[in-house]
């Protein structure tokens, strides 16, 4: 099944502590992204990338890092992250055609 | 500045219903428009997309117009069912920057029996 898997679903972590949400797809497609969404903001892109060690800033990439080693991984990393980082997130990759692919989203807080 | 504004921001109709959601964008140059739905706590999922040239396309129970003149978009949902409560996100790309995808803030559907 073509899908774009995000872990974990839930974390919940303190102000400071560094962490890594994983992304994987398994369409072969060369564009992914990172997305955050807060009440009332809609999605904001974070980071996006073009194909592997292509990765460039979005909207909103402050306090975030990406890399992209291999294709089928994109994952998100905060350094440091702080309560203002607290969000739901969702990795997306999308096909040639433009279909955009979301995963299943990741609920972050950060206290 | 790109933008896309939806309406309303929110909406309650009875099972059974027809429903139209409303989208207005300043996006240029246009590539292509999208409306995504969301179910609560999950990721969009996408109904529609159409290029300038066209200006409708339907998906099942949903139909989604375009007017590239005014610049506003339409998704009409018909004969409504419980499980269409969700968010529909109006997503717009331009083509300078077909990488990017300017969002909507989406409108609240619930459907009540």
């Amino acid at each position: 099944e073509a899908q774009v898997t995000q872990n974990p679903r839930y974390l919940i972590t303190v102000t400071g502590k560094k962490l890594t949400v994983t992304c994987s797809q398994n369409m072969n497609h060369e564009y992914m992204s990172w997305y955050r969404q807060d009440p009332g903001l809609g999605l904001r892109q974070i980071y996006y990338s073009m194909n592997v060690e292509v990765t460039d800033k979005g909207d909103v990439p402050e306090g975030y890092k990406v890399s992209r080693k291999e294709k089928r991984n994109f994952p998100l990393i905060l350094e440091s992250p702080s309560p203002n980082q607290t969000s739901l997130y969702f990795c997306a990759s999308r096909s040639l055609s433009y279909e955009q692919y979301f995963g299943p989203g990741t609920r972050l807080t950060v206290t | 500045k790109n933008q896309v504004e939806q309406s309303p921001q929110s909406l309650i109709i009875l099972e059974g219903k027809n429903c139209t959601l409303q989208c207005n964008y300043t996006v240029s140059p246009f590539s292509n428009l999208r409306w995504y739905k969301q179910d609560t706590g999950r990721g969009p999922v996408s109904l529609t997309i159409m290029t300038f040239s066209e200006n409708t396309k339907s998906n099942g129970r949903y139909t989604a117009t375009l007017d590239a003149d005014t610049k506003q978009s339409s998704l009409h949902i018909t004969a409504s069912q419980l499980s269409d409560s969700a968010s529909y996100i109006c997503v717009v790309s331009a083509t300078d920057s077909s990488y990017k995808l300017i969002f909507g803030s989406g409108t609240r559907l619930l459907v009540r029996p």
